[in-house]
């Protein structure tokens, strides 16, 4: 079955670009079944969406952060990515790649499969 | 703060039946499907109920989900000691084209 897992940094300083990769495996993000996203969960806190990216290369992205964040996908690679521009403190969270179903072939309209997350923390 | 509002903790004891809300606006909730998640602590959000009310496969049909205006509800009957977590809910926000996610509730079986 498909599975995702995401990999990078742990620790990021304040200003830099937080860049995280989302490995998809067992389907293909061509397949046009899902959108690819990217959530993230501050220490304690909610669940925050931050963009989505489709294989053809339509993307949305969460209105308070569109100015900071880039999702792009590498079908080459079977990878989706994750770019967070001028970090600070606020945005140290769990962050995870998840597929949101785009069609009937899943579970329409829901974030149906996730990895298990990484911690990233940002600190000088 | 959430666009959805969720109860910060809701609790019950084993074979009760507990109710968790979620309440939006017209934008959200109003005019599109509700969807939950279940969350245990370390791990990944799981999705529990979809479109309202439908359930993926192997969820078990002690939970379920309704929608009310700009309201919703999941409900837990024959509560049991391993339902203890954190549950979203979410849906998709026609005003920030996206899907927003409640602050979550922290069910504890007592």
């Amino acid at each position: 079955q498909v599975q995702l897992q995401e990999s990078g940094p742990g620790l990021v300083k304040p200003s830099q670009t937080l860049s995280l990769t989302c490995s998809v495996s067992g389907g293909s993000i061509s397949s046009g079944d899902h959108y690819w996203s990217w959530i993230r969960q501050p220490p304690g806190k909610g669940l925050e969406w931050l963009g989505y990216i489709y294989y053809s290369g339509t993307s949305n992205y969460n209105p308070s952060l569109k100015s900071r964040v880039t999702i792009s996908a590498d079908s080459s690679k079977n990878q989706i990515s994750l770019n967070l521009t001028s970090v600070t403190a606020a945005d140290t969270a769990v962050y995870y790649c998840a597929s949101f179903c785009s069609s009937n072939n899943c579970y329409p309209n829901a974030f149906d499969l996730w990895g298990p997350g990484t911690l990233v923390i940002v600190s000088s | 703060q959430s666009v959805l509002t969720q109860p910060p903790s809701a609790s019950g004891t084993p074979g009760q039946t507990v109710t968790i809300s979620c309440s939006g606006s017209r934008s959200n909730i109003g005019g599109n499907y509700v969807y939950w998640y279940q969350q245990f602590p370390g791990t990944a959000p799981k999705l529990l109920i979809y479109r309202i009310f439908k359930r993926p496969s192997g969820v078990p049909d002690r939970f379920s989900g309704s929608k009310s205006g700009t309201s919703a509800s999941l409900a837990i009957s024959g509560l049991r000691s391993e339902d203890e977590a954190n549950y979203y809910c979410a849906t998709w926000d026609d005003s920030l084209s996206g899907p927003v996610f409640g602050g979550g509730t922290k069910l504890t079986v007592l």
